[in-house]
C-alpha cells in the first residue's frame, strides 16, 4: 500500500515553544491530508482537513491559531503547534488520502508523532 | 452530527472467531472503514465497505448493511498478535469533501 511518513516521531519541548510536525506521502499524491490527535486509550479525534493550496478546515473546538496547518504541495503537509503547553502533549497522527478518482480513496496513516511538553 | 458506536473491549481465545460490531447514525454516508491499531502505533487499514454485503480478505471479513447502519469485522483463527484496538470509521460527504469520523475503538484481547 501507499506510504506516509511523519517527522519527528518523538519530540520533547519546553512550554511556550513551537513545534512543527511534517507529514509526507512518499509514493503518491495526496490532495487531502488529515490531522488527528489521540489521547491514551482513546480514539482518533479529527483536528483538521488539509487541502493542497487552500486553507485548512478545522473541526469545532480546535484553535486554528494554535494549530497551524500548511499544505504547500501534493506530498507535504505540516502541523505547527504554537506556544505549546503541557496539555498539548499527545499523539498526533496524519493521514493522506490517495485520490485515484475511484470510490475507495483509502486513507493511509503516518506513524504518528509523540509530543511531550514539559 | 455523526454517531458511531462500538464495544469498548472484547476478549477471545487464540484460534477462535470474534465479531466486532459497529453501528452508526450519519448523513451523507460514503463508506465504512475498519482499521487496526496496536498501542503506540498508527492505525493500519483493514477493510473498506461502501455497498451492502460481506468483503472477505484472508482471516478478516467485514460486513455492511446500510439500511441498518450496521457493520461488523469478523476475525477468524485468532492469533495473539491480533490483540489490538479496532477502529470503525465512517466517511461522509460534506460540501464536496469526504470527511472521516472514527468510533472510539474496540480493544480486543486475545488470550491463550
Amino acid at each position: 500500500g501507499a506510504v506516509v511518513s511523519q517527522h519527528p516521531s518523538r519530540v520533547i519541548c519546553k512550554s511556550g515553544t513551537s513545534v512543527k510536525i511534517e507529514c509526507r506521502s512518499l509514493d503518491f499524491q495526496a490532495t487531502t491530508m488529515f490531522w488527528y490527535r489521540q489521547f491514551p486509550k482513546k480514539s482518533l479525534m479529527l483536528m483538521a482537513t488539509s487541502n493542497e493550496g487552500s486553507k485548512a478546515t478545522y473541526e469545532q473546538g480546535v484553535e486554528k491559531d494554535k494549530f497551524l496547518i500548511n499544505h504547500a504541495s501534493l506530498t507535504l503537509s505540516t502541523l505547527t503547534v504554537t506556544s505549546a503547553h503541557p496539555e498539548d502533549s499527545s499523539f498526533y497522527i496524519c493521514s493522506a488520502r490517495e485520490s485515484s478518482g475511484f470510490s475507495t480513496d483509502t486513507q493511509y496513516f503516518g506513524p504518528g508523532t509523540r509530543l511531550t511538553v514539559l | 452530527g455523526q454517531n458511531i458506536d462500538q464495544p469498548t473491549e472484547m476478549t477471545a481465545t487464540e484460534g477462535a472467531i470474534v465479531q466486532i460490531n459497529c453501528t452508526y447514525q450519519t448523513s451523507g454516508f460514503n463508506g465504512l472503514f475498519w482499521y487496526q491499531q496496536h498501542a503506540g502505533e498508527a492505525p493500519t487499514f483493514l477493510s473498506y465497505n461502501v455497498l451492502d454485503g460481506l468483503e472477505e480478505k484472508g482471516r478478516f471479513s467485514s460486513f455492511l448493511s446500510r439500511s441498518k447502519g450496521y457493520s461488523y469485522l469478523l476475525l477468524k483463527e485468532l492469533q495473539m498478535k491480533d490483540s489490538a484496538s479496532y477502529l470503525c470509521a465512517v466517511r461522509v460527504s460534506s460540501g464536496g469533501s469526504y470527511i472521516p469520523t472514527f468510533g472510539r475503538g474496540t480493544s480486543l484481547i486475545v488470550h491463550p
